[in-house]
């Protein structure tokens, strides 16, 4: 199965900072790379598919990027809202497989 | 709209069985696959079983192969999750979760889960 490592774990940022959040695949998932936003008590909702593509209803402050292994979540400028934990999950084989979070915190 | 309602969760012994279900509505619940994704109490999320639309097909994880079930029922639009044999480490709350019409492994709608605690 494919392993996926997000990193840092907790990123301490204040509002209005820039986030980057990395995922790195065991082998390479081409660009099927999808990225979910986890609030406390809330299911996961879509935030980026294919990598760098926003899903329906996500602000553009919200961008993703990379190939094969290495991928980035970018939030240009944090608003309150996006203090969160976001996960990685991998689309390009059976079983899907999630990475094991970064929690984004108010510093 | 999508709404995911899962139901039947609660506490139970190790070695027991529950039978977890989600009420699907706001879309064509027989065409799509739908999924079953876990998440252990402060930990991340484990994905857990895959129907097809049809339900001819299905995948699980190695860590619930040959215990959990998964099945639906198209006419009712009802999603369902037979876990057998429960073990400590299945306590998490389960969510269904609806994925892209065209890639089956993006999950695009979730529920909002339902609770399954394994104790003595």
């Amino acid at each position: 199965e494919i392993v996926l490592t997000q990193s840092p774990a907790t990123l301490s940022l204040s509002p209005g900072e820039r986030a980057t959040l990395s995922c790195r695949a065991s082998q390479s998932v081409n660009t099927y790379l999808v990225w979910y936003q986890q609030k406390p008590g809330q299911a996961p909702r879509l935030l980026i598919y294919d990598a760098s593509n926003r899903a329906t209803g996500i602000p553009a402050r919200f961008s993703g990027s990379g190939s094969g292994t290495d991928f980035t979540l970018t939030i240009s400028s944090l608003e309150p809202e996006d203090f969160a934990v976001y996960y990685c999950q991998q689309r390009s084989n059976w079983p899907i497989t999630f990475g094991g979070g970064t929690k984004v915190e108010i510093k | 709209q999508v709404q995911l309602v899962e139901f039947g969760g609660g506490v139970v012994h190790p070695g027991g069985s529950l039978r977890l279900s989600c009420a699907a509505s706001g879309f064509t619940f027989s065409s799509y696959g739908m999924h079953w994704v876990r998440q252990a109490p402060g930990k991340g999320l484990e994905w857990v079983a895959f129907i097809w639309f049809d339900g001819s097909n299905k995948y699980y994880a190695d860590s619930v192969k040959g215990r959990f079930s998964i099945s639906r029922d198209n006419h009712n639009n009802t999603l369902n999750l037979q876990m057998n044999s429960l073990r400590a480490e299945d306590t998490a709350v389960y969510f269904c979760a609806q994925p892209d019409s065209n890639n089956w492994r993006q999950l695009n709608y979730w529920g909002q889960g339902t609770l399954v605690t394994v104790s003595s």
